[in-house]
């Protein structure tokens, strides 16, 4: 099993610029989420997917969008980058999404830098 | 804003020390606790579940205080591989479903 993958590894961006990150889990998890970390500020919660077809937001929404494309992929798109995105960005999962009970996978991560 | 304290470090310890690290929450309804580990430039990986009764893996132990609303993790024997940062993570109950609360993590490097 791969686990959690996310493409791309790295992305360079100009401010205004769109793009999707791509993750996919191959646990037949049910909740996917997205996260961004920043220095000195720990991980943060953008979007979460408890399951197949329902999103919501977490923390830090603002700036992006996601969809739930089936139970294995969940992708985060930036519609209009700026600078304050750049981050990196991790998606995980973890099997019942049921309120933090269990552990989440993370994949390896996308280094996101917008100039 | 529910919050994870934790000592940033670093921790510089040589081979073979016991180092502790704590870890203080402020959601006083949180149920479950975990100690995550992250390599450089790596994803945070779990490294242990924290229970009430406290619980050992190895050189790994965690317990859980939850009057005074803290965590601990005790290393023994450090080994250079577990050189990493530390990342005290909580269930922000009465939150977001699936929402955890992540610390900053702490900072451990071990020396020859």
């Amino acid at each position: 099993n791969a686990g959690v993958t996310q493409t791309p590894k790295f992305q360079v961006l100009k401010t205004g610029q769109s793009m999707t990150l791509q993750c996919a889990q191959d646990m037949n998890h049910n909740s996917m989420y997205w996260y961004r970390q920043d220095p000195g500020m720990g991980l943060r919660l953008i979007y979460y997917s408890a399951s197949e077809g329902t999103t919501d937001k977490g923390e830090v929404p603002n700036g992006y969008n996601v969809s739930r494309l089936n139970k294995r992929e969940f992708s985060l798109r930036l519609e209009s980058a700026a600078p304050s995105q750049t981050s990196v960005y991790f998606c995980a999962s973890s099997e019942l999404g049921g309120g933090g009970q269990e552990t989440q996978y993370f994949g390896p991560g996308t280094r996101l830098l917008v100039l | 804003r529910k919050e994870v304290e934790q000592d940033p470090g670093p921790f510089n310890v040589p081979e073979g020390a016991t180092v502790a690290f704590n870890c203080t929450y402020s959601n006083s309804a949180s149920q479950s606790f975990f100690w995550y580990r992250q390599d450089c430039r790596k994803e945070p990986k779990l490294l242990m579940s924290v229970y009430s009764s406290g619980n050992e893996d190895g050189r790994f132990t965690a317990q859980l205080n939850r009057a005074s609303q803290y965590i601990s993790l005790l290393i023994r024997d450090s080994k250079l591989s577990d050189s990493a940062t530390y990342l005290c993570v909580v269930n922000n109950y009465g939150g977001s479903q699936g929402n955890l609360i992540f610390g900053k993590g702490t900072k451990l490097s071990v020396k020859p």
